[in-house]
């Protein structure tokens, strides 16, 4: 079974703290993608990874950073974290989808983060 | 923008009813659809994916895509109280120039009353 883990399930930070969210896969993905889910927004993309060392942005970047040292490992970074950063976070991961197919993505269990 | 619709509910069905869950997606290019189910508090998991037009049958859930009307729809036959939960459709996109993202759309909460 794939497994995707994250760090923490909850999470409590202060308005200008750094944060790091870590995800770590173990099936050897190539693919790996940071969400947050808010109430109406749904999910929505924030950056993503094909490879070690290369980072795109999504639809909301602003305001974080990612990092991807290791093929496994892809971490989120809130620089200086506000409260309109409070959310779900949910990290995901793929096989390379060349011809479009079997692009699932499989999911960690989240990370709640509340910034006060 | 590409994107994904979907009816964010609630849709409430009596037990053992059938449950017609409706996306309709944007971008005529994509080729593979997929639906999560999310339970509160917990992360989506996959139950079905499609890639072909026509109905594709995975136990009581049943697939079905349209490509020429951009609509896929998902039906929960004999809805079982464990059903509850909000469903997400997502179409493969490009991104950038990349491939293997995907779009979701903001879900159906699907509710099963006893």
């Amino acid at each position: 079974d794939v497994k995707v883990t994250q760090s923490s399930r909850y999470l409590v930070k202060r308005t200008g703290e750094k944060v790091f969210l870590e995800c770590v896969q173990d099936m050897d993905h190539e693919n790996m993608f940071w969400y947050r889910q808010d109430p109406g927004l749904g999910l929505r993309l924030i950056y993503f990874s094909y490879d070690v060392k290369m980072k795109e942005k999504g639809d909301i970047p602003e305001g974080y950073s990612v990092s991807r040292e290791k093929k496994e490992r892809f971490s989120l970074i809130l620089e200086s974290a506000s409260t309109n950063q409070t959310s779900m976070y949910l990290c995901a991961s793929s096989v390379p989808s060349g011809g479009f197919l079997y692009n699932e993505q499989f999911f960690g269990p989240g990370t709640r983060l509340t910034v006060l | 923008q590409k994107e994904v619709e979907q009816n964010s509910g609630p849709l409430s069905v009596p037990e053992g009813a059938i449950a017609s869950l409706n996306c309709t997606y944007s971008d005529r290019g994509s080729q593979s659809f997929f639906w999560y189910r999310q339970y509160s508090g917990k992360s989506p998991e996959l139950i079905m994916f499609i890639y072909s037009n026509g109905d594709k049958e995975d136990g009581r859930f049943t697939a079905q895509l349209n490509k020429a009307s951009q609509y896929v729809s998902l039906l929960i036959r004999d809805s079982q109280p464990s059903d509850s939960a909000t469903y997400l459709c997502a179409v493969n996109s490009y991104y950038g120039g990349s491939q293997g993202n995907l779009i979701f759309g903001k879900g159906t909460k699907l509710s099963v009353k006893p």
